[in-house]
């Protein structure tokens, strides 16, 4: 069964670094999301991304983030300057449409992110 | 603005069925999902229901939805200690594009 595939699994980071968190969405999915989970808390929003540019984003998604399909199979999360609040386990998501149609999403098993 | 709300805990004894509760505010959502998420792995779909529909089967998960309380179930019948996972109650959020809003889990463990 197709997967999205995220790296690293796990990966620590000093306060004020930059870091890119990757995923490789299913191959024909056209929608790209992220979303993340701060411990014991819930699964946010984050951004979806489509046609090369971002449709939606939360406001939690501030300039300190960005998203990137650099080369038609990645999509990457970079987050600038990070912060200790930052520390969570963040999923990547792709799904083939969006609409009344679309039942859900295809889940990455997530990058925990933690910020020392 | 939009929220959904899960009760965080729930034991049952192997074999017993489980219902896990969940309520959203969005009215006007068109899907509702149920994710199971294991340790360390990530969200699986386990079912979802159209928001047209009352009733959902699917082997052991019978999915209940109560459009008019907004109210949305998950029975799992013959609860085994697999099933031992954090269940995410989701909606499709009319007002996006597309994004999922969650609710905070709710953490089933099951005991013999």
């Amino acid at each position: 069964e197709p997967e999205v595939t995220q790296t690293p699994s796990h990966q620590v980071t000093q306060m004020g670094q930059e870091v890119i968190l990757r995923c490789v969405p299913i191959s024909n999915h056209l929608y790209f999301y992220w979303y993340r989970q701060i411990l014991g808390q819930k699964v946010e929003f984050l951004v979806s991304f489509y046609n090369n540019e971002i449709s939606e984003k939360s406001e939690i998604f501030d300039d300190q983030f960005s998203v990137e399909r650099p080369d038609g199979s990645n999509f990457t999360l970079k987050i600038r300057s990070t912060k200790l609040e930052d520390s969570a386990m963040y999923f990547c998501a792709s799904s083939e449409r969006r609409g009344e149609a679309n039942y859900g999403y295809t889940f990455g098993s997530g990058t925990r992110l933690t910020v020392v | 603005g939009e929220d959904v709300e899960q009760s965080l805990f729930l034991s049952v004894r192997e074999g017993d069925s489980s219902v896990i509760n969940c309520t959203y505010t969005d009215s006007s959502s068109t899907y509702l999902y149920w994710y199971k998420q294991e340790p360390g792995a990530g969200l699986q779909l386990l079912t979802y229901i159209f928001s047209n529909m009352d009733m959902k089967q699917d082997q052991r998960l019978t999915v209940l939805l109560n459009k008019k309380d907004k109210h949305l179930s998950l029975r799992i019948a013959d609860t085994q200690t697999g099933d031992s996972a954090i269940y995410f109650c989701a909606e499709n959020f009319s007002g996006g594009y597309n994004k999922l809003i969650f609710g905070a889990g709710t953490r089933l463990a099951v005991h013999p």
